[in-house]
């Protein structure tokens, strides 16, 4: 069973509006959770993170919000630029471990 | 270099052959991580060492074998392998295997088993 689920597989917007990821998870001991972005024939690059004891962590145009009581995150990106354009995996672990649990991502297009 | 280099980007392996996937990193890290992504699945976890000691075996089969002979480098050997297990393999690494630290991704192996 998939503790970190990514429901939508994709996602379109347009340039310069907001773009926004959900993620959703079943283990309440998870305590850190992270976002990568992927482009095609790259790996995976951190992109934010956030703490259990936080519930919003905003770095330039990236935003992630969480939600404990509903175990879900979600990802803003405001405003959208093309170059967004990309894979986006939510991760989860817990108890100050290494181990990321990851979700199976959400392919966002901006389209210009 | 920097960051996290995989190679080789490309492996098209029969059943019968062995291969061998290789790992470096240039980041000084102590953590070096094996993960697998198939096709609309959720990267899995496979194998973690850390300080080059093998903290974790996420019960990979014995076909899947990893070896780390220092903290920058990271191998994965195959043997007798499944078309099952055709799918992309990422290698990565973090300062150590304590939490809260990002993990860097190399750019994979598209492994295809025929």
């Amino acid at each position: 069973d998939q503790q970190v689920k990514q429901n939508s597989p994709s996602l379109s917007v347009q340039e310069g509006r907001i773009s926004i990821l959900n993620c959703d998870y079943t283990n309440s001991m998870f305590d850190y959770f992270l976002w990568y972005k992927k482009y095609p024939a790259e790996g995976p690059t951190f992109l934010i993170s956030i703490s259990s004891i936080k519930d919003k962590n905003e770095d330039g145009r990236f935003t992630v919000f969480l939600n404990k009581s509903a175990k879900h995150l979600s990802l803003h990106i405001v405003p959208s630029q093309p170059g967004d354009s990309a894979v986006y995996f939510c991760a989860a672990s817990r108890d100050s471990s290494y181990k990321l649990i990851f979700g199976s991502g959400t392919r966002l297009l901006v389209r210009p | 270099e920097t960051g996290v280099t995989q190679t080789p980007r490309h492996l098209v392996m029969g059943m019968t052959n062995k291969k061998s996937l290789k790992c470096e990193q240039h980041l000084g890290h102590n953590a070096m991580y094996w993960y697998k992504q198939s096709a609309k699945k959720p990267l899995e976890l496979m194998f973690v060492y850390n300080f080059k000691e093998q903290t974790e075996n996420n019960s990979v089969p014995s076909r899947f074998s990893p070896e780390c002979p220092n903290s920058s480098h990271l191998f994965l050997h195959l043997h007798t392998l499944q078309p099952e297990d055709s799918a992309l393999y990422l290698c990565a690494s973090s300062q150590d295997n304590r939490g809260n630290t990002e993990a860097f991704f190399g750019q994979g192996t598209r492994l295809t088993v025929v």
